[in-house]
């Protein structure tokens, strides 16, 4: 089955700790994005890749970062520097990357801060 | 003024009614524009997209585009309880490649 997949679907963080998301797809699509998403609120992105090796902030990347290294794999990881990392995260891809792809959503994972 | 806005809702209707959602736009360059529907706890699923002005029916859903006015909205028509959910408007740039700006959702609940 083709799809997006996501985990672990919940993730604790200590104070201080860095922890790394997954985000693997099976599409073969090109692009990969990272969204978050509080209670009540709509998508904010956090950062984007269009092409392998090759990503761009979205509008609140601080705190985070991630890599590209593989077609199928685009790993987001929360570091500590991200005071108030509690949201519901989502991985989505597209075929390519113009403006009229539709993206398709992982399940996503919820954070939660210990 | 932000991006894309909708009513946050929510939005009530009985069973079979028809339910209407709307969104607005700020930047008239906007190409394309996506209707996705997320249950409680769950990921957004894609319901249907529309490029042109004009209406696009997809079974009992329509979307209705209007680049004029910068408004996009959703019918569903025989609405169900299980239509009952957060629908998200999203709205793509010609000028930011592959970038999707969301509005915060319209909860809709549909009552037996």
């Amino acid at each position: 089955d083709g799809g997006i997949t996501q985990s672990p679907k919940y993730l604790f963080r200590k104070e201080g700790q860095n922890v790394t998301l997954s985000c693997e797809q099976n599409l073969n699509h090109d692009a990969m994005y990272w969204y978050r998403q509080d209670p009540g609120q709509g998508l904010r992105l956090i950062y984007y890749s269009q092409i392998v090796n090759d990503f761009q902030k979205g509008d609140i990347a601080e705190g985070y970062s991630v890599s590209r290294e593989k077609k199928e794999s685009f790993p987001l990881t929360v570091t500590s520097a991200q005071k108030n990392p509690t949201a519901f995260y989502l991985c989505a891809s597209s075929i390519g990357y113009s403006e009229q792809e539709t993206q398709y959503f992982g399940p996503g994972t919820r954070l939660l801060v210990l | 003024q932000k991006e894309v806005e909708q009513n946050s809702g929510p939005l009530s209707v009985p069973e079979g009614a028809i339910a209407s959602l709307n969104c607005t736009y700020s930047d008239r360059g906007s190409q394309s524009f996506f209707w996705y529907r997320q249950y409680s706890g769950k990921s957004p699923e894609l319901i249907m997209f529309i490029y042109s002005n004009g209406d696009k029916e997809d079974g009992r859903f329509t979307a209705q585009l209007n680049k004029a006015s910068q408004y996009v909205s959703l019918l569903i028509r025989d609405s169900q309880p299980s239509d009952s959910a957060t629908y998200l408007c999203a709205v793509g740039r010609g000028s930011t490649l592959g970038r999707l700006y969301f509005g915060r959702g319209t909860q809709l609940t549909v009552w037996p």
